[in-house]
């Protein structure tokens, strides 16, 4: 069946700096969707991925879906406090059905 | 609109008792998927239920199981509660269609279930 691995499980960031995770998919998707999960709270949506070799930003966040459609990449520029949380992509089948990556746990130093 | 809810927040229950936990989608949405979490496995797809069939069905075992009502509200039962049932239990609704294809999802709070 379908695997979603996300990598890294863990990112430290110091304020200010780069980070990107992955999201790999052992099948090709039809859609890709992120979310961002605050300690303590519910999954929020981010975005979804359709095409082939999309990119898509929002802010200072930018996502991509790779050109075979089993991949995908979130990265995030001059890391803030504010993105704090653990952030999850979620690769959608041909029927409509979700499998959710673990997750990046990413922890923001000042 | 208001967001998704869900009832109750916090449950404790003992091994082998069994649980209902409640879900109201937003407004127009018509389909309703269940997940769990937990630290070590993350977000586990349980079911989707749309227009009251459940569309969509994860690797759970027989003890869960879930039902949709006309009014688009949604249930989640496990029977013979086990203590690795311990988990976030998430609803989340989405503006899903007829056809077959993964729309966003909008998470509830999520019930935490204890099994002791």
């Amino acid at each position: 069946g379908q695997q979603v691995m996300q990598i890294p499980q863990y990112q430290h960031v110091q304020e200010g700096e780069d980070f990107t995770t992955y999201c790999n998919s052992s099948t090709t998707l039809s859609n890709i969707q992120w979310y961002k999960q605050r300690p303590g709270g519910h999954p929020v949506f981010l975005i979804q991925l359709v095409k082939s070799g999309e990119v898509k930003k929002q802010k200072r966040l930018t996502f991509q879906f790779g050109e075979a459609k089993k991949n995908s990449s979130l990265h995030i520029t001059a890391t803030q406090t504010t993105d704090v949380g653990t952030y999850f992509c979620a690769g959608g089948d041909s029927w409509g059905k979700l499998q959710f990556g673990a997750g990046t746990q990413v922890v923001v130093t000042p | 609109k208001a967001g998704v809810t869900q009832t109750p927040r916090y449950l404790i229950k003992t091994r082998g008792q069994q649980v209902t936990l409640s879900c109201s989608p937003i407004s127009g949405h018509r389909s309703v998927s269940w997940y769990q979490q937990t630290p070590g496995q993350g977000l586990q797809f349980l079911f989707e239920y749309f227009s009251e069939t459940q569309r969509n069905k994860g690797n759970f075992p027989g003890r869960f199981s879930g039902r949709q009502f006309s009014n688009s509200r949604s249930e989640m039962n496990v029977s013979t509660l086990e203590l690795g049932d311990s988990a976030l239990y998430l609803c989340a609704s989405s503006p899903g269609l007829a056809d077959r294809r993964s729309y966003e999802q909008y998470f509830g709070p999520g019930t935490r279930l204890t099994v002791t």
